[in-house]
């Protein structure tokens, strides 16, 4: 069982690259979510998604895209990189019981992203 | 909308002394508070979450937060700190949707 992993660990992008950041969960949990990690602000969310096919923005979706075509991976894009996307990057998902409220979020190991 | 606000960015603890994490919220509902702590080059772990009943929360490693609605509070504490708890501990609120706001998170520093 090894939760939640992220492909891959640290890159490094020059401005105007794309790529994309894999994540994937093996606890069968219907939400995931995408976050990046900046100093002095905390977490804030990109973009998430609570079922197979569905994605919503989050409070920081400019610049990025997502796709979840399998319930276990959840893809975060980057079009055209740019030095404000240096950040770290974390997914995390939870499991629905349908009440919403109160599930825990488990987190990947990370993405350190460095746009030059 | 929902908001936390840690306001010690660094503590610094003596090995076995007490600790203190401090944690305000804002929301308007009943709220659903969370504690996480992030060790270096790691992603977050969950160390305790409040959302009814005794507002005293008992957590893993031997953490425990205490949820006072007057004050808009929700405070991380440990009797006596060990060298592996420095790590950056970060205080969340739910909001809608599952979604998670967070505070800006507090460095923990332990001397020995």
């Amino acid at each position: 069982n090894a939760g939640v992993t992220q492909t891959p660990k640290f890159r490094v992008l020059k401005t105007g690259q794309s790529m994309t950041l894999l994540c994937a969960q093996d606890m069968n949990h219907e939400y995931m979510y995408w976050y990046r990690q900046d100093p002095g602000m905390g977490l804030r969310l990109i973009h998430y998604s609570v079922g197979e096919g569905t994605t919503a923005k989050g409070e920081v979706p400019d610049g990025y895209n997502v796709s979840r075509l399998k319930k276990q991976n959840f893809l975060l894009g980057l079009e055209s990189a740019a030095p404000s996307q240096t950040s770290v990057y974390f997914c995390a998902s939870s499991y629905s019981t349908g009440a919403w409220k109160g599930q825990t979020q488990y987190f990947g190991p990370g993405t350190r992203l460095l746009v030059l | 909308a929902q908001s936390v606000t840690q306001p010690d960015i660094h503590i610094t603890v003596s090995e076995g002394a007490s600790l203190e994490l401090r944690c305000n919220y804002s929301y308007g509902a009943t709220p659903y508070l969370f504690w996480y702590v992030q060790s270096p080059g790691q992603g977050l772990q969950l160390l305790l979450k409040y959302f009814s009943g005794d507002t005293l929360v008992q957590g893993i490693k031997g953490f425990e937060a205490e949820f006072k609605r007057s004050q808009s509070s929700f405070n991380l504490r440990k009797p006596s700190v060990h060298w592996s708890d420095a790590a950056e501990y970060f205080c969340a609120v739910e909001g809608n949707g599952n979604k998670l706001v967070f505070g800006a998170g507090t460095i923990l520093r332990v001397k020995s």
